[in-house]
């Protein structure tokens, strides 16, 4: 089955405290990248990568990082994280290149930070 | 700057109710529009995708159509299983592979 994997679904952290929100897609994509979803913001892009050791910013990247070491996997590290970052995140992939390639969307991480 | 605007932001409808959502967008050079279905608590799921004005899509009972200003999600008979946000998107030039989402709008569905 098709998936995109997020992990973990749930956190709860503290300010300051680094954390990495996992995320694997099986579906051997090119492109991926991560979103945040906050109530009258709508979905926003992070960062993106166009495949393996290219990434790249979307429109809210700071206080984020990104690595691409490998196809299948896109973590989102928060390395000092404050209370502006509690949101709900979904990272998403797709085959690269032509304009109608399908975003799929994972499960979504919900993360707190106090 | 790409600009997607959903409406309305909520919208209340009894069972077999038929309505529309609206999804208006401003943006340099259209590459793809798209329509996601997102149940609370869950990752958009891909409905539809239309390239050009005067495309229709259709799936049960949703059918999505696209001018050269703004796109349609019409839904005939609705039942309360369609009960969800509903978000569009589109891809442009401008932003490569990134999706520029509009706000939404939230779908209830009475039966």
């Amino acid at each position: 089955e098709a998936q995109v994997t997020q992990n973990p679904r749930y956190l709860i952290t503290v300010t300051g405290k680094k954390l990495t929100v996992t995320c694997s897609q099986n579906m051997n994509h090119e492109y991926m990248s991560w979103y945040r979803q906050d109530p009258g913001l709508g979905l926003r892009q992070i960062y993106y990568s166009m495949n393996v050791e290219v990434t790249d910013k979307g429109d809210v990247p700071e206080g984020y990082k990104v690595s691409r070491k490998e196809k299948r996997n896109f973590p989102l590290i928060l390395e000092s994280p404050s209370p502006n970052q509690t949101s709900l995140y979904f990272c998403a992939s797709s085959f690269s290149g032509g304009a109608g390639n399908t975003i799929y969307f994972g499960e979504g991480s919900w993360l707190t930070v106090v | 700057e790409d600009q997607v605007t959903q409406s309305p932001e909520a919208l209340r409808l009894q069972e077999g109710e038929s309505s529309s959502l609206n999804c208006s967008y401003t943006v340099s050079g259209l590459r793809g529009l798209f329509w996601y279905r997102q149940d609370p608590g869950k990752g958009p799921e891909f409905l539809f995708t239309l390239y050009s004005a005067g495309e229709e899509k259709e799936k049960e009972r949703l059918k999505a159509t696209l001018t050269k200003k703004e796109s349609f999600l019409h839904i005939t008979a609705p039942k309360p299983e369609d009960s969800a946000t509903y978000l569009c998107a589109v891809r442009t030039n401008n932003a490569g592979n990134m999706l520029t989402f509009g706000g939404g709008t939230r779908l209830m569905v009475k039966p």
